[in-house]
């Protein structure tokens, strides 16, 4: 089956700084990739997805792009603020038959002002 | 929209005891998944149903834990008996998945479960 690795955390930041979250994945042939991000108490919620190479996934001021050559979908953001402090996985389908996803453990980013 | 409703939000109970916990999917979504988070194991997917049958159980940890979908809206999490290193915060998603891996999951806000 599929697989995703993302950087393990935290990472902690001051407000306005670059951020970037790694993930990598290893997959049969090209499968859409996602980030959710979890904030405190509450559920996991898409951020962003892209379905195929060389797409890149935008909201909320966060991108990544779909790279086939580094296996990767990297997470980043230009500026961060207080309120980006919250979980963040990286995921994938589980394989290609089903339509179970399968998630990185999650990197907790906090912002502080 | 109603998104994802889990109920309930907290359970405390003792060890022993059953436990149901309750998911109602968003309206015309197909599919539906019972996660498990804790922060040894990150988020564990248990089981998922699509069209209300059960398609993938090999996450369930063992006989004491039990998933059922009647029908469309509504599913239950059972667990018995219930043992502390159950404890965890469990998630239920939903996805209109029309045979294709690339539609996103929509998640409920899940129930955080103590068992003494």
């Amino acid at each position: 089956g599929n697989s995703v690795t993302q950087m393990e955390g935290p990472v902690t930041l001051s407000e306005e700084a670059f951020l970037t979250i790694n993930c990598t994945y290893t997959a049969t042939g090209y499968p859409s990739l996602f980030w959710y991000v979890q904030y405190p108490g509450e559920g996991l919620q898409l951020l962003l997805k892209a379905t195929k190479a060389d797409d890149k996934g935008s909201n909320k001021g966060f991108e990544a792009t779909y790279r086939k050559e580094t296996t990767s979908f990297h997470l980043e953001k230009g500026s961060v603020q207080v309120s980006d402090s919250a979980v963040y996985f990286c995921a994938s389908p589980a394989n290609q038959a089903g339509t179970a996803l399968i998630f990185g453990k999650g990197t907790t980013l906090s912002v502080s002002s | 929209d109603a998104g994802v409703i889990q109920s309930p939000r907290h359970e405390v109970t003792e060890m022993g005891q059953e436990v149901t916990l309750r998911c109602k999917p968003i309206s015309g979504h197909n599919s539906l998944f019972w996660y498990r988070q804790t922060m040894m194991r990150g988020l564990e997917l248990l089981i998922y149903f699509n069209n209300n049958v059960p398609i993938d159980d090999s996450g369930m940890p063992e006989d004491r834990f039990s998933a059922k979908m009647p029908n469309a809206s509504f599913s239950t999490l059972k667990i018995q008996p219930s043992e502390p290193r159950d404890s965890a915060v469990y998630f239920c998603a939903s996805s209109s998945s029309r045979g294709r891996s690339n539609q996103p999951q929509h998640f409920g806000d899940g129930t955080r479960l103590s068992i003494l």
